[in-house]
């Protein structure tokens, strides 16, 4: 069966930096884009980054740009989000979500999220 | 950025009635490729949100035939033939034509 899990989330001071995982499982990882989207408890989705199969691109929401990083290790079957610089507004359920299809390109269409986690949280605050 | 915008943004429903869902961009979804780069999720309480139809029209697997997406450009309708309990969550569609990717605030469907 298929599985993303994610993982990492948790209470974080703001100007701190944590990085979540995302672990999958019964499918080829290296097959599919994948992507971060985030959810603040009882309100609407928000994408926040993208990465290509073999990680030659990536995209970012303007909101984290500069202070996120999303990565992946197609040999172990993770992917990452690294936050740095973490804001009180950054606090939110972090979803991992696989793209139907492996290519990804900021500025081009983007496939659909067919299989998501069940999402980590992080809180910011002091 | 493209705006998505949904309606309504409740949906109230008597079970065995249909049910649909509004959602217009501020701009075109319409790729040169002839596909509407539009998505469909439900997020059911408690849980993930789940991939219902993709590229405007097109069910994912597993979806029941009830469900339904059609629209082109920048007007999209999620229809439901017959509405079950199951059916219960707030769905979201997605513009996928551009990155930035960005959803509509969501339509919660309660059952009457």
């Amino acid at each position: 069966e298929v599985y993303l899990v994610e993982s990492g989330g948790g209470l974080v001071q703001p100007d701190k930096s944590l990085r979540l995982s995302c672990e999958a499982s019964g499918f080829t990882f290296d097959d599919h884009a994948m992507h971060w989207v985030r959810q603040v408890p009882g309100k609407g989705l928000e994408w926040v980054a993208g990465i290509s199969w073999n990680s030659c691109c990536t995209g970012y929401a303007d909101s984290v740009r500069g202070r996120f990083t999303v990565s992946r290790d197609n040999a172990k079957y993770l992917l990452y989000l690294q936050m740095n610089s973490l804001r009180v507004e950054d606090t939110a359920l972090y979803f991992c979500a696989r793209a139907q299809y492996r290519d990804f390109w900021s500025g081009y269409p983007v496939d659909a999220f067919d299989i998501w986690g069940q999402g980590t949280m992080v809180t910011v605050s002091s | 950025d493209i705006v998505v915008s949904q309606s309504p943004l409740s949906l109230p429903v008597t079970p065995g009635e249909p049910a649909s869902i509004s959602c217009r961009s501020s701009q075109s979804l319409l790729h040169t490729n002839d596909y509407n780069y539009v998505h469909w999720y439900l997020q059911k309480p408690g849980q993930s949100p789940q991939l219902l139809i993709y590229l405007g029209s097109n069910r994912a697997s597993g979806v029941p035939d009830r469900f339904s997406g059609s629209g082109s450009g920048t007007d999209f309708t999620l229809t439901i033939s017959r509405v079950e309990a199951e059916d219960v969550g707030v769905y979201y569609c997605m513009q996928a034509l551009h990155t930035p990717i960005t959803f509509g605030q969501g339509t919660r469907l309660d059952i009457k």
